[in-house]
């Protein structure tokens, strides 16, 4: 079944503390990119990539970091969690972005940083 | 830069009423443009896209949507809705690598 994954599902964490989210898509898609999503803001893309090795920032990059060192994998990597990164992360994936191709979405990380 | 605004935040339909969601968008150039749905508890799906050709774009679960130039948008309908269309649903245009959402607007649909 073609789908993109997000692990964990679910994660209440301290401030500090290190933790990395990880996404993976079976379908060979080029294009990878994570988003968060915060009432009344919509989604707000927070870094992408259109292929391996290849990574540039969203609208909102500050606090986290990224890497694609294969095509299936973007893991998205918060250092130093602040308790204004409580949100809820997606990750998404397509086969490629500029010609109109359907991005398709993992189910979701909630995330609360205290 | 581009934008995408959602003018209404929350919608109440009743079932088998007609339907019509606002996006209205700032963009240079002819964008490449979606309507996303994302049911409670859920990612997000595509309804439905345009970036040429026929103005009116048909989609899944009866949607269609119409890209209009002059007025900037690209305006969501559903002739008649159903109680499972109660979801929140999502603009969103595309350029240079980014996609970008608008706010979102929930739709509520009473019996």
């Amino acid at each position: 079944e073609a789908q993109v994954t997000q692990n964990p599902r679910y994660l209440i964490t301290v401030t500090g503390k290190k933790l990395t989210v990880t996404c993976s898509q079976n379908m060979n898609h080029e294009y990878m990119s994570w988003y968060r999503q915060d009432p009344g803001l919509g989604l707000r893309q927070i870094y992408y990539s259109m292929n391996v090795e290849v990574t540039d920032k969203g609208d909102v990059p500050e606090g986290y970091k990224v890497s694609r060192k294969e095509k299936r994998n973007f893991p998205l990597i918060l250092e130093s969690p602040s308790p204004n990164q409580t949100s809820l992360y997606f990750c998404a994936s397509s086969e490629d972005l500029t010609d109109g191709y359907e991005q398709y979405f993992g189910p979701g990380t909630r995330l609360t940083v205290t | 830069a581009q934008s995408v605004t959602q003018p209404d935040i929350h919608i109440t339909v009743s079932e088998g009423a007609s339907l019509e969601l606002r996006c209205n968008y700032s963009y240079g150039a002819t964008p490449y443009l979606f309507w996303y749905v994302q049911s409670p508890g859920q990612g997000l799906q595509l309804l439905l896209k345009y970036f040429s050709g026929d103005t009116l774009v048909q989609g899944i679960k009866g949607f269609e949507a119409e890209f209009k130039r002059s007025q900037s948008s690209f305006n969501l309908r559903k002739p008649s809705v159903h109680w499972s269309d109660a979801a929140e649903y999502f603009c969103a245009v595309y350029s240079w690598g980014k996609l970008q959402f608008g706010a979102g607007t929930q739709v509520v649909v009473t019996p």
